[in-house]
Order: structure tokens, then sequence, then C-alpha cells
């Protein structure tokens, strides 16, 4: 059962629209990332945040921006779609330590399609 | 900065093989290797960590070793199954909990 969950999964949008997509966990992880990933490659990381009003750009360089107001919510913004923006979203979260335990876990959403026309 | 490969790309095998999917890294310091699953249209499932203090990990049929030294990591999945037909992705972390990860393998298991 997903702990961090995504939508839409599937979105097909027309250029120049304004878009969300919506990432949220129930883990409590601090940390949570965007990557991107374009059939046949790999995973990029675009965004990162470390904590609440903590935010980062990622390795590959993307238009689109990302707030996290609360610890289980990290949207990403498009404010205007293109072509190009054409790919797959991926949301994760993250943490290594509870109090004294080590307790690292990785958990993937299961993406966003991103279609724009 | 680090990069992360794969090989094969593909592999295809009939089922009841036992196989290694291969990943290598250009920068040894890494904090520890992960392997993931990524099956077609879906997030990625966490498979098996290595720290960089460890040497290998086994979960049922799968074993996972890293060599920090010459920048390796392998996958051997024992008794291939139909149901282990996927994308296995390699991905290696600095510390920071952010991600490098290769292209993947996509495996196919024949019935």
């Amino acid at each position: 059962e997903a702990d961090i969950y995504q939508t839409p999964r599937y979105l097909v949008i027309g250029t120049g629209k304004k878009i969300t997509l919506e990432c949220s966990q129930t883990m409590g992880h601090d940390k949570m990332y965007w990557y991107q990933q374009d059939p046949g490659m790999e995973l990029h990381l675009i965004h990162y945040s470390y904590g609440v009003n903590s935010t980062e750009k990622g390795d590959l360089s993307s238009e689109s921006t990302v707030s996290r107001i609360r610890t289980e919510h990290f949207p990403l913004t498009l404010e205007s779609a293109r072509p190009s923006h054409t790919s797959q979203y991926l949301c994760a979260s993250s943490a290594k330590w509870v109090l004294r335990d080590y307790v690292y876990g990785y958990t993937f959403g299961s993406g966003t399609r991103l279609t724009v026309v | 900065k680090q990069e992360v490969t794969q090989i094969p790309a593909a592999l295809s095998v009939p089922e009841g093989e036992n196989l290694v999917l291969n990943c290598s890294f250009t920068d040894s310091a890494i904090y520890n290797l992960q392997w993931f699953r990524q099956d077609p249209g879906k997030g990625l499932t966490s498979l098996l960590l290595i720290q960089s203090s460890q040497r290998e990990q086994t979960s049922g049929r799968l074993n996972a070793s890293l060599d920090k030294s010459s920048g390796r990591s392998t996958l051997y999945i024992a008794a291939s199954q139909p149901g282990d037909s996927a994308t296995y992705l390699c991905a290696a972390e600095d510390g920071s909990e952010k991600l490098v990860f290769g292209k993947g393998t996509k495996l196919t298991v024949n019935p």
C-alpha cells in the first residue's frame, strides 16, 4: 500500500496552461524530492526539500517550481506548459533516523505521466 | 559529478535461469548504493540498500554486492521467474539522500 500519493496519474494538457502536480506522503518524512524521467532514460532530480519552507533545485534544470508549506505536501507547478515538458514526474520522500533508530527508507510515488500537446 | 552506468540495457532469459545485472559508478565516495525495480507505468520499489561499509545484502532470491574501490555493484537474481520481468535501476547516494540513477536494465523472463 502506497504511503506517498501522486495525482493525477495521467494528464494531457494544451500548451500554455498552468498545471500543478500533487504529491503527499503520510510517513512524516522530512525530505521530499521530484524526479523527471523521459522514456528509456534515467531519472533526474529536479527539486528537493529538506523540510518545511526549504526547497532547492536539483541537478537537472527545470522551469517548474515547488513549495513546501506542510511536511506532508510537496506540489510541483508549471506556470506555462510546453511540449518539451512532456515526461514522467516521480515524487519521493526519505528518512534515515527516527529518534535513535536507523530506519532508512526511500519511497516513490506511482508518478504522473504528463503530455503537453 | 557522479555518473552511474548499467549494463546490459536489456536482458531476456528463460524462466529458472540465474542472472547478474551490473552497475558501475564513477565517484567511489558514495554513502550507499540502492537497487530499485520499476514496473511499466508505476513508480519505483526499493529492493536492496547497501551501505558503504557493507559488501552485500540479500533479500530472498536477490543478492546485491558492492565494491567501492572498483566502483561496481551487481544484482544477482536466482531462479528467475516471469514475475521478475521489470526494469531494474541502480542508484548511488552521496550522503545527502539525493540519488543519481543509471538508465536501468530491462529484464524479460520468458516462461
